[in-house]
């Protein structure tokens, strides 16, 4: 099973600066047949489903500010919001769908 | 627009069984997987299983396996989560998604979630 682990677990950042989430992957969730990583982010509120925000590392979700960016490859990817927003304030959490069973990291809660 | 929506909130005793539905819109049902994904209360995303697209076989997570069944009707474009045996352990909210292990898209599409709390 692919195991992922997220850090911190929790990060508190000023309005306008940078934050960074990293997750690291016990196996590759590179897929040939396709050359993607099957690696997603995702950002949950309170009482909210979780929102995909970022798929295959770094492929924004339609929709999705351009202040999100995913980079990475291999077995560690990261989370980048380049300029917090307060309404960038939630849980996020990365996904592997490459394999089963899929696996969520831990979760990381970003305050302000 | 692709849109799934779940069944309401449940209060079941210990040792009783639950059915979560999941309906589908806005896309072709037999296309995708469904895939069902718990979060107890203050933790984190945990992924339990699914239902392949087309074939709808079931893939579900060991710790599930004896108490389990996922199905689809693809008359009503609906999804089902059967668990049995409840326990106080089984309080959570239940979420479907589109998408599963393999499938390009992943989990791309969610439930609003429903609320499972198991009390005596």
């Amino acid at each position: 099973d692919i195991v992922l682990t997220q850090s911190p677990d929790s990060l508190a950042v000023s309005l306008g600066e940078r934050a960074t989430i990293n997750c690291q992957s016990s196996q590759s969730v590179f897929y040939r047949s396709d050359t993607k990583h099957y690696l997603a982010w995702f950002q949950q509120k309170p009482g909210q489903p979780p929102k995909l925000l970022i798929n295959w590392a770094y492929t924004r979700e339609f929709g999705v500010p351009e202040r999100f960016s995913g980079s990475g490859s291999g077995t560690h990817f990261t989370l980048t919001i380049s300029s917090l927003q307060a309404e960038d304030v939630a849980v996020y959490y990365c996904h592997q769908y490459h394999s089963s069973p899929c696996s969520f990291g831990q979760g990381t809660r970003l305050e302000i | 627009q692709a849109r799934l929506v779940q069944s309401g909130a449940e209060v079941k005793k210990p040792g009783a069984s639950v059915k979560v539905s999941c309906k589908a819109s806005g896309y072709t049902f037999s296309s995708f997987g469904l895939s069902w994904v718990r979060q107890t209360p203050g933790q984190g995303l945990e992924w339990m299983g699914w239902i392949s697209d087309y074939t709808r076989i079931p893939t579900y997570v060991q710790k599930f396996q004896d108490r389990i069944t996922m199905t689809a009707d693809e008359s009503t474009s609906t999804a089902y989560l059967d668990l049995r045996g409840l326990t106080s352990d089984d309080t959570a909210v239940y979420f479907c998604a589109r998408g599963g292990p393999g499938e390009i898209l992943g989990l791309d599409v969610w439930g609003q979630g429903t609320a499972v709390n198991v009390s005596s």
